[in-house]
């Protein structure tokens, strides 16, 4: 059973404007939630994180938010470049670290 | 830091074959986790040590996979007998184990073919 779920396959979006991935969980007692970026070949690689006890991150053109009443965090990425073409997961921190299935990002130049 | 180092890179084997996955940890780091990519469950834990010594192991698909860590700078993951299902890419993890902000490092995985 999916703890942390992304339901956006994939996403397309023009260089320059916003892209917004998001990720929905089910588990109230989650503490910290993370974002990865996975290349093709590669490991997936540490690119943000929220604690439970905020609302907002911020680390350059990358914005994590989340909204606790509704179990739902969101990455924002602005402006999109072409290198931020990836998939992205989302994860949430209980006991063990709870993976989504990821959404495909197609920024297009 | 060499990061977490994962060997090998691809893997081709036939059906019933014995597959065995290796994973160094970076150095320090107390807890090692084993995900199993797929397109339909995207990173899926198969099991996890803390201190060497396995703490969840729930998602071990079953008994054909099995997973060891003799000591804290090396596991295996091994498939016996390999079945066509198991082709996907698995990762190995680690992190220090001790906090609740901390975040996971992943190897860059193994891409397993069973053919």
């Amino acid at each position: 059973d999916q703890q942390v779920k992304q339901n956006s396959p994939s996403l397309s979006v023009q260089e320059g404007r916003i892209s917004i991935l998001n990720c929905d969980y089910t588990n109230s007692m989650f503490d910290y939630f993370l974002w990865y970026k996975k290349y093709p070949a590669e490991g997936p690689t540490f690119l943000i994180s929220i604690s439970s006890i905020k609302d907002k991150n911020e680390d350059g053109r990358f914005t994590v938010f989340l909204n606790k009443s509704a179990k739902h965090l969101s990455l924002h990425i602005v402006p999109s470049q072409p290198g931020d073409s990836a998939v992205y997961f989302c994860a949430a921190k209980g006991n063990q670290f709870y993976f989504g299935t990821g959404t495909s990002l197609t920024v297009i130049p | 830091d060499a990061g977490v180092i994962q060997s090998p890179r691809h893997e081709v084997t036939e059906m019933g074959q014995e597959v065995t996955l290796r994973c160094k940890p970076i150095s320090g780091h107390n807890s090692l986790f084993w995900y199993r990519q797929t397109m339909m469950r995207g990173l899926e834990l198969l099991i996890y040590f803390n201190n060497n010594v396995p703490i969840d192991d729930s998602g071990m698909p079953e008994d054909r996979f099995s997973a060891k860590m003799p000591n804290a700078s090396f596991s295996t993951l091994k498939i016996q007998p390999s079945e066509p299902r198991d082709s996907a890419v698995y990762f190995c993890a680690s992190s220090l184990g001790r906090a609740t902000n901390e975040k996971l490092f992943f190897g860059s995985g193994t891409q397993l073919s069973v053919l």
